[in-house]
């Protein structure tokens, strides 16, 4: 079955740093990933998804990520980090361990602070 | 806008007790999913339905039943309540087709068991 494994709990970074979430996936697949984001008493939005057709995904509000099949790493990065990027953000494989089911596999969260 | 609603958003229960909540949604989408979050554990998938007549279990569905009245409407229930079920519950719906269909997801019902 898939899973993923996002690598820090916690990350702080200063406003107008670069941002790095570490993400590791485990598939026998050709895997669907994808990041969300929840902004605290928010449900979850998306933020970009990886569905084979580029390597490098591009998403809102300036993140990125990019798809690495031989380190099974799917990071989300952004150059420059700004107040309202902190939040909380999952990094999501979708299991077709199933063929078909779609589920949607969470890793466990990394909470970002952005510190003036 | 389309939207995905859940009812009611905040609700605190006794040990034993029945509760439902419900999610309906206007975006026409055939498939619904209930999750369930805890702190450091990400959601785990607790029920989903591609359609009105077909649901299936997720991960933890132990403790837990579900009912989708409608395309529109799926609901969540907790037969007797129990303090380990105190959580916040996400509804999430998506189009039928490949995997890489996103999930849009609901605003959460905070539920706390006494």
């Amino acid at each position: 079955a898939q899973s993923v494994t996002q690598l820090d709990s916690h990350v702080s970074v200063s406003e107008g740093t670069p941002v790095l979430l570490r993400c590791n996936y485990s598939s026998s697949y050709s895997p669907s990933l994808f990041w969300y984001v929840q902004h605290p008493n928010k449900g979850l939005q998306l933020l970009l998804k990886y569905t084979s057709a580029a390597t490098l995904v591009k998403g809102i509000n300036g993140f990125e990520a990019e798809f690495k099949k031989s380190e099974t790493s799917f990071h989300l990065t952004k150059p420059s980090a700004h107040m309202s990027d902190a939040a909380e953000y999952f990094c999501v494989v979708s299991d077709d361990s199933q063929g078909g089911s779609e589920k949607l596999v969470f890793g466990k969260g990394t909470k970002l602070t952005v510190n003036p | 806008d389309a939207d995905v609603t859940q009812t009611p958003r905040n609700r605190i229960t006794k040990t034993g007790k029945r509760i439902m909540l419900e999610c309906s949604q206007t975006k026409g989408h055939d498939r619904m999913y209930w999750y369930r979050q805890d702190p450091g554990l990400g959601l785990r998938l607790i029920y989903y339905s591609f359609d009105v007549k077909d649901i299936n279990k997720g991960e933890i569905s132990d403790g837990y039943s579900v009912s989708r009245q409608a395309q529109a409407k799926f609901s969540l229930s907790l037969e007797s309540a129990i303090p380990n079920q105190t959580a916040l519950y996400f509804c999430a719906t998506s189009l039928p087709g490949s995997s890489y269909n996103e999930q849009f997801f609901g605003p959460g019902t905070r539920l706390t068991v006494l």
